[in-house]
């Protein structure tokens, strides 16, 4: 297993355009996360899946943002009209609720809105 | 609510020498995880230790110590002999243990460590 890959590595798009990022967790891992990081700061919890459900969303992640994980393997985050404070990197991590509880995480996609 | 705080920003040493990175932590959660993740230039963070929060026994690998005081609040990361190759930000972070990690870590700001030759 390669880890935790995240596609595209870099996305830059237009104001009010919609963008989709993938994540394909390490494939033993039931539990799948994003998280949105910005210029100084640590990563920021938006969204976490066990299998395909969704069990839990941060009030960051407004109606303009979606994350869905339908067959429990990969996951795709989808933000809708986007805006320049959107520009970020997004992070994807996975982990085992039956093993240690450490995330692992992908190298992300940075997403720049211009 | 969990915090997370690390209050150096920026830290900069010679090669060879030690340094620590400071982390003091909130939770009204009993039990705990904490954690160090390394972040290189590339952006991937890459896991270093977990610590429970029953468990305050400090731990050392080749390198690396930490020293978990439940006491103060604090996880702090020593880098004994530092190296080029260990500049990177650094990241302590938090869950909780009774919700099944179901929302997720939360992080500190980090401490961007610059270790010159």
């Amino acid at each position: 297993d390669t880890g935790v890959s995240q596609n595209p590595r870099h996305k830059i798009t237009k104001r009010g355009q919609n963008v989709t990022f993938r994540c394909d967790p390490i494939s033993e891992h039931n539990r799948l996360y994003w998280y949105r990081q910005t210029l100084g700061q640590g990563p920021e919890f938006l969204t976490y899946f066990q299998n395909e459900a969704q069990l839990e969303k941060s009030r960051l992640l407004s109606d303009r943002f979606s994350a869905e994980r339908p067959k429990g393997s990969f996951s795709t985050l989808e933000i809708q009209r986007t805006e320049q404070g959107d520009s970020a990197m997004y992070l994807c991590a996975s982990s085992s609720s039956g093993g240690a509880p450490e995330a692992f995480f992908g190298q992300g996609t940075r997403l720049t809105v211009v | 609510a969990q915090k997370v705080t690390q209050a150096q920003t920026e830290i900069s040493v010679v090669e060879k020498e030690d340094v620590t990175l400071d982390c003091v932590y909130e939770t009204r959660d009993t039990t705990y995880y904490l954690f160090w993740y390394k972040q290189p230039p590339s952006g991937e963070l890459v896991f270093l230790i977990r610590r429970n929060s029953f468990d305050e026994q400090n731990e050392i690998s080749g390198r690396y110590s930490w020293n978990f005081q439940k006491s103060t609040s604090s996880f702090n990361f020593t880098i004994t002999a530092s190296q080029v190759v260990d500049s990177a930000v650094y990241f302590c972070a938090l869950s909780d243990i009774a919700g099944g990690g179901a929302d997720g870590l939360t992080f500190g700001k980090g401490t961007h460590l610059i270790i010159q030759p």
